[in-house]
C-alpha cells in the first residue's frame, strides 16, 4: 500500500516553545492530508483537514492559531503547535487521501509522540 | 445517535479462532467502507478497503458490507497473536473528504 511517513516519531519540547510534525506522501500525490490526535485507549480527533494550496478546516473546537497547518506542496503537510503546553502532550497522527481510481482510500503516518514539560 | 457505532470490546479469544468484529451505521450515503488496524502507539494501518457492498477476500481477511442493513464485518481466520490491536472501522460518502470512524475494537488473540 502507499506509504505516508511522519516525523518526528517522538519529540519532547519546554513548554511556550512551538514544534513542527511534518506528513509526507512518499510514493504518491496527496490533495488533502487530515490531522488528528488521539488519546489513550480513544479513537481517532479529527483536528482539521489539509488541501495542499489552501487554508485548512479545522473541526469545532481545534484552536486555528495553536494548530497552524501548512500544506504546501501535493506531498507534504506540517502541523505546528504552538506556545504549546503540557496538555497538548499527545499523539499526534497525519492521514493522506490516495486520489484518482483508488477514489476515497486514505493512508495513515505512523503518528508522532508530543511530551511538553 | 453516533454515526457509526462500534463495540468496543475488549474482545479476547483463543488463537486459531475466528473473529468477527462489526460497526453499523445511520449514515445511507456512506459508500466508502475501511477496515484499519492499529497496534499500540502506532498510527493505523489500512487492512481492507470496499466500495459498495459485497464481499472482499485478502488472506485470513474478510470484509463484509450489507448496505441494506447499514451493517460492516471483518473477519479474521485462524487468528494468531500477532492480530492483536485496535480495530477501527471507517467510512466516507462519495465526494465526502472525511472519513467517519468507529470506536475501535481492542482485540486480543490468546495463545
Amino acid at each position: 500500500g502507499a506509504v505516508v511517513s511522519q516525523h518526528p516519531s517522538r519529540v519532547i519540547c519546554k513548554s511556550g516553545t512551538s514544534v513542527k510534525i511534518e506528513c509526507r506522501s512518499l510514493d504518491f500525490q496527496a490533495t488533502t492530508m487530515f490531522w488528528y490526535r488521539q488519546f489513550p485507549k480513544q479513537s481517532l480527533m479529527l483536528m482539521a483537514t489539509s488541501n495542499e494550496g489552501s487554508k485548512a478546516t479545522y473541526e469545532q473546537g481545534v484552536e486555528k492559531d495553536k494548530f497552524l497547518i501548512n500544506h504546501a506542496s501535493l506531498t507534504l503537510s506540517t502541523l505546528t503547535v504552538t506556545s504549546a503546553h503540557p496538555e497538548d502532550s499527545s499523539f499526534y497522527i497525519c492521514s493522506a487521501r490516495e486520489g484518482g481510481d483508488s477514489g476515497n482510500t486514505i493512508y495513515f503516518g505512523e503518528g508522532s509522540w508530543l511530551t511538553v514539560v | 445517535q453516533k454515526e457509526v457505532e462500534q463495540d468496543p470490546g475488549p474482545l479476547s479469544v483463543p488463537e486459531g479462532a475466528i473473529v468477527s468484529l462489526n460497526c453499523t451505521y445511520s449514515n445511507s450515503a456512506f459508500q466508502y467502507f475501511m477496515w484499519y488496524r492499529q497496534y499500540s502507539r502506532k498510527g493505523p494501518e489500512l487492512l481492507m478497503y470496499t466500495y459498495s457492498s459485497g464481499n472482499k477476500e485478502d488472506g485470513r481477511f474478510t470484509a463484509q458490507v450489507d448496505k441494506s442493513s447499514k451493517y460492516i464485518s471483518l473477519f479474521i481466520r485462524d487468528s494468531q497473536p500477532s492480530d492483536s490491536a485496535t480495530y477501527l472501522c471507517a467510512m466516507s460518502a462519495l465526494g465526502a473528504q472525511k472519513l467517519v470512524f468507529g470506536q475501535g475494537t481492542r482485540l486480543t488473540i490468546n495463545p
